[in-house]
This record gives C-alpha cells, sequence and structure tokens, in this order.
C-alpha cells in the first residue's frame, strides 16, 4: 500500500545471526521510518531517516542500525539477532510538513 | 513509551451498533491521526485532523480534534462485521520541536464482535 514494499515479509533465523530488513518506496517520500510492534507496547519507533544518508534514533534503538543509501531504500539491520528482536516490523514513510504517515504491510521476524 | 492514553483497550460490537473510542495526551499536538490495523497488515490511515475542534468523517466515521489539542475521538457508526480490527490513534507535536514529524501512538481499540 501507499507504494511500500517490505522484505522478506517473513524470517526465522538463529541467535547471533545477522537480519537484513528492507523497506522500497516509490513515493519519493523524505522521511522513512522504521517500527516494531510487539503486544502490550504498542507500535515503537526504532530508527528514522530525514533524507539519503541521514538518520537518527528512535525510542527502541539498540541492537539496530539502518542505512539510506538512496531515497526509495531503508535498511534495518540486527547485527546478533536476539530472542527480544522477536517481532513485526513495520516500515512507514512521510512526506513531512505534519503530513501523515504511511506503512508497509509488516516483517513478521522469529528470532529462536 | 507512549505518551497517549487510548480507551477502551478492547471491544465487542454488535452489527449496527454506534462504537466511540478516544485518546488525550498531556501534550499539545499540532495533527491527530486515526488507524486502523488489519490481521497481517500495517496501519492503515482512516482520518487526519489539522485543526483544533475539527470535525471530519469518512463514511461511517467521524473524528474531531479536541479543543484543547490534547485529545481526539472516532466514532463509528452503524457498525458492520468488517470493522473489526484494531484501531490507533497518533498524536504530531509542533514542528518546531519535531523535525523527524515523528508520531506519538496510543495503544490501540481492539474491536471484536460479539457472539
Amino acid at each position: 500500500d501507499a507504494g511500500i514494499t517490505q522484505s522478506p515479509r517473513h524470517k526465522v533465523t538463529e541467535t547471533g545471526t545477522p537480519v537484513t530488513l528492507r523497506c522500497h518506496q516509490t513515493e519519493n517520500h523524505r522521511y522513512m521510518y522504521w517500527y516494531r510492534q510487539d503486544p502490550g507496547h504498542g507500535l515503537r519507533l526504532i530508527h528514522y531517516s530525514y533524507g539519503v544518508k541521514d538518520t537518527d534514533k528512535g525510542e527502541v534503538s539498540d541492537g539496530y542500525s539502518v542505512s539510506r543509501s538512496k531515497t526509495e531504500d531503508f535498511l534495518l539491520t540486527l547485527e546478533s539477532a536476539t530472542s527480544s528482536q522477536t517481532s513485526v516490523y513495520f516500515c512507514a514513510i512521510g512526506s513531512g510538513d505534519n503530513q501523515p504517515q504511511h506503512f508497509g504491510d509488516g516483517t513478521r521476524l522469529s528470532i529462536l | 513509551g507512549q505518551q497517549l492514553n487510548q480507551s477502551p483497550q478492547s471491544m465487542f460490537i454488535q452489527e449496527g451498533e454506534d462504537v466511540s473510542m478516544n485518546c488525550t495526551s498531556s501534550s499539545i499536538f499540532n495533527t491527530w491521526l486515526w488507524y486502523k490495523q488489519d490481521p497481517g497488515e500495517g496501519p492503515v490511515l482512516l482520518i487526519a485532523l489539522y485543526k483544533a475542534g475539527e470535525l471530519t468523517s469518512n463514511g461511517r466515521l467521524t473524528a474531531q480534534f479536541g479543543i484543547t489539542r490534547k485529545d481526539s475521538f472516532l466514532n463509528i457508526s452503524a457498525s458492520i462485521p468488517s470493522d473489526v480490527g484494531i484501531y490507533f490513534c497518533a498524536g504530531q507535536p509542533d514542528g518546531a520541536n519535531n523535525a523527524g514529524n515523528m508520531l506519538t501512538f496510543g495503544g490501540g481499540t481492539r474491536l471484536m464482535v460479539k457472539p
């Protein structure tokens, strides 16, 4: 929806392995965001980007890194996955100026 | 953590009933948003509110931006089975203090159908 594609949609991996999730947009929006959604915690911001190579931390950034080498792609990396990072991850995009964010369909990540 | 108090956390609906939910905050927001999330999907924007006192409708949905800028409500009239899902409110603070255009989310209201 809204020109956002998240990949993969599902992933199962083992503790200690690196994981990279990709968000691709076709809207040419300036802002991109990574959230995680867990029962009892709602949506929590991990990192966001306000332009190519411009990123900043969100509320729950420990254990995660991001990169944005071009406008359309925002990557979320778990350098060494832990079981506490099992979650559903959502990417969102926004044009700024108080305009709403629009969300992708999520990636369900299970770390065993 | 979350700064928006959304209530109720869950509710059962019977087809045809009207539904009401609200969000309150200790902070002022410039924008209020309401999203709906279906299982296995991302949140989808329902209504966006940009001005205190604004009342906006989208079909059977009506939302209002509170006069104090610290609250918002969403009403659903004549509910139908496909209204089931999780509804989230989100607020966007003043742009001067929010360079990243970040949102603060409520904890969600889960709408279920009465058996």
